[in-house]
């Protein structure tokens, strides 16, 4: 079974600052890593896929890298409307697995 | 415009059964696999569930196999969970999720609904 482990737990950034979210994986995944945002009392929404595509109508401050086991989301100047959980998640094989999440609060 | 509207959350004692169910809209239902996801209130996410595109291939989380089945009927582009044997430990926003195309594989989900919310407790 694949763990995923997000750092940091919570992460305090200003607006306009850059946010750096990582997540890395128990056994190599390949690139099959998905970004999701949560907004509170929202439904998880797909940002990225692929490691580094992101999903439709997704803006470009997001991006995404990494492969293997190391992953990154990487958000290029913070707007309000990003302030939420981040959860990855691998695709990779069965048992399909989410990673503990990762607060971006404002600071 | 792609919808998932789950509906059946409610209070239950332990050992008491639950169904859940999903209604989709907005897309070629039989065309996806589909699944559920739940989530501790304030906490992470948890696959339970997947279905391929006509039943043929199910998949499930080892705390919750033999006791949930999911189903699905595609005349009436519906998702369903039975719970049974239900424990505190279940308590939780169940989501439903769209999946890949037709065949049950490992993926990710490109459309979730906002989640029905089981509770168990006596």
């Amino acid at each position: 079974e694949i763990v995923m482990t997000q750092s940091p737990a919570i992460l305090s950034v200003s607006p306009g600052e850059r946010a750096t979210l990582s997540c890395r994986a128990s056994q190599i995944v390949s690139t099959d890593l998905a970004w999701y945002q949560q907004r509170p009392g929202q439904a998880p929404r797909l940002l990225i896929y692929g490691a580094s595509t992101r999903a439709t109508g997704i803006p470009v401050r997001f991006s995404g890298s990494g492969s293997g086991t190391q992953f990154t989301l990487t958000i290029s100047s913070l707007q309000s409307e990003d302030f939420a959980v981040y959860f990855c998640q691998q695709y990779y094989n069965w048992p399909l697995a989410f990673g503990g999440g990762t607060k971006v609060e404002l600071k | 415009e792609v919808e998932l509207v789950e509906s059946g959350g409610d209070l239950v004692q332990p050992g008491r059964s639950l169904r859940l169910s999903c209604a989709a809209f907005g897309f070629t239902f039989d065309d996806y696999a589909m699944h559920w996801v739940r989530q501790v209130p304030g906490k992470g996410l948890e696959w339970v569930s997947g279905i391929s595109w006509n039943g043929g291939s199910i998949g499930y989380a080892d705390s919750v196999k033999g006791r949930f089945t999911i189903s699905r009927d595609n005349a009436k582009n519906s998702l369903y969970l039975q719970m049974n044997s239900l424990r505190v430990e279940d308590m939780a926003l169940y989501f439903c999720a769209r999946g890949g195309r037709q065949q049950l594989v490992p993926t990710l989900f490109d459309h979730w609904g906002q989640g029905t919310l089981v509770t168990v407790s006596s």
